[in-house]
């Protein structure tokens, strides 16, 4: 079975710009996480969608935001690029959520901001 | 808040060595911890995790304990091999949510 794939691998943006990243879940997974990982605050938490509804947020910004497709696939969002959004982010899906459940990651997508 | 503590950041040892790392979490209400793997350019592996009605759980060299009273759990892994070098993460589930530990950096010498 294959693994979370995650769309672009790499990404080089400028300030202000914006930009979209996605996710493909493991087949027959329906919940789909989002985390931010950088050197300085480590992995957190952005938000969590199962069968097209949000249904977990993080505390970050509204610039970040994300939908879910009918076919579990995932986008985020991040709207008005700031230095600081520069980090590796990672999506991890599960079979079902919110019941703890196993979170596989993808390899991420690493955003360098300019 | 939420909250995950790790130790150590740091960990060498050498091949054949035991490696234990430990993580401390806030919230009681957590009944569910993962530990992960990263190597470098890669996502997060899951090694092995524990829920809350189970106090040990042990797959091949690695194992993971859980205290809930005193709300901690570590990490074992017995005779280190150099491909165990990486960065592991410990996590709490919060209500569909992991909140991660720092990280521990673990470097097993040949």
């Amino acid at each position: 079975k294959a693994g979370v794939t995650q769309t672009p691998r790499y990404l080089i943006k400028t300030r202000g710009q914006q930009v979209t990243l996605s996710c493909s879940p493991i087949s027959g997974h329906r919940s789909v996480s989002w985390y931010q990982q950088t050197p300085g605050q480590g992995l957190q938490f952005l938000f969590e969608y199962f069968s097209e509804t949000q249904r977990n947020k993080g505390n970050f910004p509204g610039r970040f935001s994300g939908r879910q497709f009918s076919n579990s696939r995932s986008e985020m969002n991040v709207s008005t690029l700031e230095l600081g959004d520069s980090a590796l982010y990672l999506c991890a899906s599960s079979l079902n959520q919110p019941a703890p459940d196993t979170q596989y990651f993808g390899p991420g997508t690493r955003l360098t901001v300019l | 808040g939420e909250n995950v503590e790790q130790h150590p950041s740091t960990l060498s040892v050498q091949e054949g060595d035991s490696a234990v790392i430990k993580c401390t979490y806030s919230d009681s209400a957590s009944n569910y911890f993962p530990w992960y793997k990263q190597e470098l350019g890669k996502g997060p592996q899951l090694i092995i995790d524990i829920r809350s009605n189970v106090g040990e759980k042990k797959d091949q060299r690695i194992a993971v304990t859980l205290n809930k009273t005193a709300k901690h759990f570590s990490l074992h892994i017995t005779e280190t091999q150099p491909e165990d070098s990486a960065v592991y993460f410990c996590a709490a589930a919060y209500t569909g949510k992991l909140i991660f530990g720092q990280g521990t950096t673990l470097q097993v010498k040949p």
